[in-house]
């Protein structure tokens, strides 16, 4: 158990719709990541925020939003979904910024747009 | 921008076999760098790193060796299992940056009993 918890561990809804993908990250733990990953493209960075703060974005789609909440937990907001953002979404967590030590991931949502 | 590039799989060998899943990368500086494992239904776990050209990184019978004049990690086991069976990620996190690591797309090894 990698200590950070992601829910729902599976999702499935129709295009067009709205989803709402939560992550808590480790106790202690300021940064979270979150990763797209799919058949096609691999693991692909969406998104970090420390703190509260968006830090840098990756390849994020426009319809997608995240924030990170005050007890540092953080959701990632898939609106007008696409068949094609039928994907893993992983969450990650670590310590903070400074050298890269290790980033801790959860088991993902699986999210299926039908 | 940076780049890791890892063979395609997937690769399949016996068990007890020598397992190199080869892994180049491109990058500004000098980055250090990551071999990530993901077994079936989990999320993916650090299996090993090294931080500065020459270092090895080790865990779990698995190496890598951070080679700067080839721009390579190549990662390497002397004794597959069949519990190694898994999707392997090299990763990077260039250090003129702040932290997003670089994946490659993975590599699928699969150890047939």
């Amino acid at each position: 158990d990698s200590g950070v918890t992601q829910t729902p561990k599976h999702l499935i809804t129709a295009t067009g719709q709205r989803v709402t993908l939560r992550c808590s990250p480790r106790s202690g733990d300021l940064s979270v990541y979150w990763y797209q990953q799919s058949l096609d493209q691999g693991l692909q960075f969406l998104i970090h925020y420390y703190n509260g703060e968006e830090r840098a974005k990756g390849n994020i789609l426009e319809r997608f939003s995240a924030q990170q909440f005050p007890d540092l937990h953080s959701e990632l907001n898939l609106s007008s979904l696409e068949l094609g953002d039928s994907a893993l979404y992983f969450c990650a967590s670590s310590v903070g910024q400074g050298k890269f030590t290790e980033a801790f991931f959860g088991q993902g949502t699986r999210l299926t747009v039908v | 921008g940076d780049s890791v590039t890892q063979m395609e799989g997937p690769v399949t060998l016996s068990e007890e076999a020598f397992l190199t899943i080869n892994c180049t990368y491109t990058a500004t500086g000098y980055p250090s760098l990551f071999w990530y494992v993901q077994y079936p239904g989990e999320g993916l776990q650090l299996l090993l790193k090294a931080t500065k050209a020459d270092d090895k990184g080790s865990n779990k019978g698995f190496e890598a060796t951070y080679r700067k004049e080839t721009t390579s990690f190549h990662l390497e086991k002397g004794s597959v299992q069949v519990s190694d069976s898994a999707v392997y990620f090299c990763a990077l996190i260039n250090s003129g940056g702040y932290q997003k690591v670089t994946f490659g797309t993975g590599t699928k090894l699969q150890v047939i009993p």
